[in-house]
């Protein structure tokens, strides 16, 4: 069975705070993607990055970074300096091979409320 | 990347009703995906719609109450049937990149909400 979980429902931080989103994933599959999204209160979901399961090397995109560790099955996505407008929902996801085709497997996501 | 346009963006419908949300694409693609997102719960994925056969259902969604049409390679539609309360949700399209874990590019989704 596949799953992603994001524990976390819902974190509040000030501005300038870092803060870190879990995400645990379960496939039996050995190739796999992993991806987070966010979706800002407009509600259209915007990618933010895609991570294959043969690359465990982290990334940094400006103040975003993500932690991918194979050996826990986690892909963490932290914030750092975090700004008001990064106040959304956070969705991490998988993508595995299955008999329908390849749609993303959706964790419940993480509600980011950022005030300053 | 994909552009996908969906309509209508939201609409409010009275129970018993039903509401057809359309979805194009900018390229030809294979797969389209439809999600449903109810309100504060994540993307659920209702079915698969493959050009020229039937849709693929995931459990706990069933083609009578959730029909979809995938007439060519740039379009489909879903369909909505016999709308109670409990269908408003968010329901988005989706297509994937054109290799294998690419990203998957959203539509902007139609906001359902039934009186």
């Amino acid at each position: 069975a596949q799953k992603v979980t994001q524990a976390q429902t819902e974190i509040s931080v000030v501005e300038k705070e870092d803060v870190t989103l879990d995400c645990v994933y379960e496939t039996r599959d050995t190739t796999y993607y992993l991806f987070w999204y966010k979706q800002p209160p407009s509600g259209e979901l915007v990618f933010l990055i895609r991570r294959n399961s043969f690359d465990e090397q982290n990334e940094i995109s400006g103040r975003y970074s993500w932690n991918f560790q194979k050996s826990t099955s986690s892909f963490n996505f932290t914030i750092t300096a975090s700004q008001v407008v990064d106040s959304a929902v956070y969705f991490c996801a998988l993508s595995a091979p299955n008999q329908a085709g390849t749609a993303l497997i959706f964790g419940k996501g993480t509600t980011l409320s950022v005030s300053s | 990347s994909a552009v996908i346009s969906q309509k209508p963006s939201r609409d409010i419908c009275q129970r018993g009703t039903s509401l057809t949300i359309q979805c194009q694409v900018d390229s030809q693609v294979t797969m389209m995906f439809w999600y449903r997102q109810q309100p504060g719960q994540s993307l659920t994925l209702i079915a698969t719609a493959n050009q020229g056969s039937e849709a693929t259902y995931e459990s706990g969604f069933v083609i009578d109450k959730f029909p979809i049409s995938r007439p060519n390679l740039t379009f489909s539609t879903l369909t909505v049937s016999n709308m109670s309360p409990e269908d408003s949700s968010i329901y988005l399209c989706s297509v994937l990149g054109p290799r294998w874990g690419t990203e998957a590019f959203f539509g902007q989704g139609t906001r359902l909400t039934v009186v």
